[in-house]
Order: C-alpha cells, then sequence, then structure tokens
C-alpha cells in the first residue's frame, strides 16, 4: 500500500516562529499536495508539486513556502506563524492526474496550534 | 458559484436504508471524478472512481450526470460504519492538481 506519512501529528508552536512540516511518500508518486482543513471551508489548496523543484500555488499560499528537494518528500514551511494558522495540515500525494490508477493518498494529518 | 458543491447535510438515517448525495461541479470541461470518505479526526481516503457509463462497488453506486454537471452516489442497505464525511472530487481541466467539495455528513444510526 501506498504510505504517506507526515513527521508530527500534533504541533504546537508559538506565534512569530518558523514551523516546518514534513511529508514523505514510498510509492514513487509524482505530484505531492499541501492542503489545510478547516470546519466549515472543507480541504484547500496551499500549495502543489508536480516534480522535483516543482512547485505551483495553490488556492490559499499566502504565509506558507514549499520544498521539494527529493521525488519522495515535500515540505510546507511557515515563515512566521501566526494563529489563523492554527489548522490540521494534510499531505497528499498521487501520480500524474493522466494516470489510470489516479488517486490521492493522504497522510495522517498534522494538527498545528498557534498559541 | 463554488467549483464543488455538496449539500452538507447532516443525512441522519437508520441502519438499512438507501441514501444518496449529490454533488455538483462548475466547470463542464472536467473529466475526473471521485468521491472520498473522511472519518471524524482522520484523513480522507479514496472510496471509489466515478466513471462515465456509472459504477458499483459492492453496496455503493457512483454515477455521472455530465449534461447537468453532477455526480452522486447511492449507499444500499446502510451500516453504522457508513457514518463518515463523504467527499465530492473534482479535476481542474488542464491541471495536475483537484478540487474537493466540501462534504455531505452522513450518520447511520441504529
Amino acid at each position: 500500500d501506498v504510505k504517506v506519512t507526515q513527521s508530527s501529528r500534533y504541533l504546537v508552536k508559538r506565534t512569530g516562529e518558523k514551523v516546518f512540516l514534513e511529508c514523505v511518500q514510498d510509492m514513487d508518486h509524482e505530484n505531492m499536495f499541501w492542503y489545510r482543513q478547516d470546519p466549515g471551508l472543507g480541504l484547500r489548496l496551499i500549495y502543489f508539486s508536480y516534480d522535483v523543484k516543482m512547485k505551483e500555488k495553490g488556492d490559499i499560499p499566502e504565509g506558507y513556502s514549499v520544498s521539494r528537494e527529493k521525488k519522495e518528500r515535500f515540505s510546507l514551511i511557515l515563515e512566521s506563524a501566526s494563529t489563523n494558522q492554527t489548522s490540521m495540515y494534510l499531505c497528499a500525494s498521487s501520480f500524474s492526474w493522466t494516470a489510470p490508477n489516479y488517486g490521492y493518498t493522504f497522510g495522517s494529518g498534522t494538527r498545528l496550534t498557534v498559541v | 458559484r463554488k467549483e464543488v458543491e455538496q449539500d452538507p447535510g447532516p443525512f441522519n438515517v437508520p441502519e438499512g436504508a438507501t441514501v444518496a448525495f449529490n454533488c455538483t461541479y462548475s466547470n463542464s470541461a472536467s473529466q475526473s471524478f471521485f468521491w472520498y470518505r473522511q472519518d471524524c479526526r482522520k484523513e480522507p481516503k479514496l472510496l471509489m472512481s466515478v466513471y462515465s457509463s456509472g459504477n458499483e462497488d459492492g453496496r455503493f453506486t457512483a454515477q455521472l450526470n455530465r449534461a447537468s454537471q453532477y455526480i452522486s452516489l447511492l449507499i444500499r442497505d446502510s451500516k453504522l460504519s457508513d457514518s463518515a464525511t463523504y467527499l465530492c472530487v473534482v479535476n481542474i481541466p488542464d491541471g495536475q492538481n483537484f478540487v474537493f467539495g466540501p462534504g455531505t455528513r452522513l450518520s447511520v444510526l441504529p
């Protein structure tokens, strides 16, 4: 089975801290994604990457950056954490969307609280 | 108009009932459609893809209506374990990513 691993299940950080969320997948997927999920707002795409060193902004990239130095790893960076970034962060990966077995596989999520 | 819309529910149904969810999408060029299931405080998991001719997987049936731009999910003989939020997912044409609907919450009651 495809496995997407997020480094932390729960995190508590202070306002202004730089925060790194790590995601690793083990199935050689081309695409990787970072979402945040908030009650009433659903899943919102922050950034995605379809290849090493490539990144594309999603719907809500402000306050975030990403890094994809290796195919299996996609990092989300909060440059200066703020309380409105308190959320559940979900990483996902997939083959190229033209692949017959396309489908997202999600990590188990990181619940980030910024105080 | 939002790209993908769903009735948020909750749908409260008794065990054994049949329940159907609809999802509408705004981009007529969308070509790939999925249903995901998300349990409380867990990550979404792929339930099934939706094919043009409709498809069935056990008690679950998915259908696509391109003319009206909606997809549906039918669950027959509901089980308590079907209680979850069901997310509709639609691709963005010419893009590599997908849009998730807000989800429909289902509670199957004993």
